[in-house]
């Protein structure tokens, strides 16, 4: 089962451009990766997917290397809205119980 | 904008008791998880039920938790009896898997329902 690492925790200020970082080292040949959002009190809340290359949807972008042992979730110009925590998975298509959520990434989005 | 519901939002209760939380998925939607989160474990998957089969559920002790899904509209938890080490926040997860998929399915979550046995 593919695992990620990414980081605890980061900071930023309103305006900035945040990126996050998410290693998956042992991905499968048909596993996508998939970012999810989550606030205090709510459940998590699909961000954007991807397979390779490059995927931009209204909130966010996500950068694949060629490679696929990780990616990249970037915000363009936060809010402090956008303080939350960020889960980073992969997984086959169909396969969503096969899903580990890690602990995420709590961001920190200072006025 | 379709949502997962989920039922209660808060309960508090006592050792022993019985606790049921319910869920509607999102209508059309085939599969419904049901996850359990803590501080220190994140989130982790106590059952997935696709078409309404329990298809996995060995994230769950045996012994005090079920999870069923009487129809398309509703699956319930179950914790009987509860122990204070149940306390946590319980979210149900709907999404639709297709035959031929060609990209994976994001989940639709609920926002929780938050345990607190005393």
């Amino acid at each position: 089962l593919a695992k990620t690492t990414q980081p605890i925790s980061m900071d930023s200020y309103e305006g900035q451009e945040v990126n996050i970082t998410c290693s998956h080292n042992n991905i499968a040949t048909n596993d996508y990766i998939t970012w999810y959002q989550q606030f205090p009190s709510q459940g998590p809340r699909f961000i954007i997917q991807g397979y390779k290359t490059k995927v931009t949807n209204e909130v966010a972008s996500l950068f694949i290397p060629a490679d696929r042992k990780s990616s990249t979730l970037s915000l363009p110009r936060v809010s402090l809205s956008d303080t939350a925590v960020y889960y980073c998975l992969v997984g086959d298509a169909g396969n969503n119980r096969k899903l580990i959520w890690g602990l995420g990434t709590s961001l920190a989005v200072n006025p | 904008d379709a949502r997962v519901t989920q039922t209660p939002r808060h309960k508090v209760t006592e050792m022993g008791q019985e606790v049921t939380m319910r869920c509607q998925p999102i209508l059309g939607h085939n599969t419904v998880f049901w996850y359990r989160q803590t501080m220190m474990q994140g989130l982790e998957l106590l059952a997935y039920f696709r078409n309404r089969a329990p298809l996995d559920d060995s994230g769950m002790p045996k012994d005090r938790f079920s999870a069923e899904m009487p129809d398309a509209t509703l699956a319930t938890l179950k914790i009987q009896p509860s122990e204070p080490r149940d306390s946590a926040v319980y979210f149900c997860a709907s999404g639709l898997v297709q035959r031929i998929s060609s990209y994976n399915s994001p989940l639709h979550f609920g926002n929780g329902t938050r345990l607190t046995v005393t």
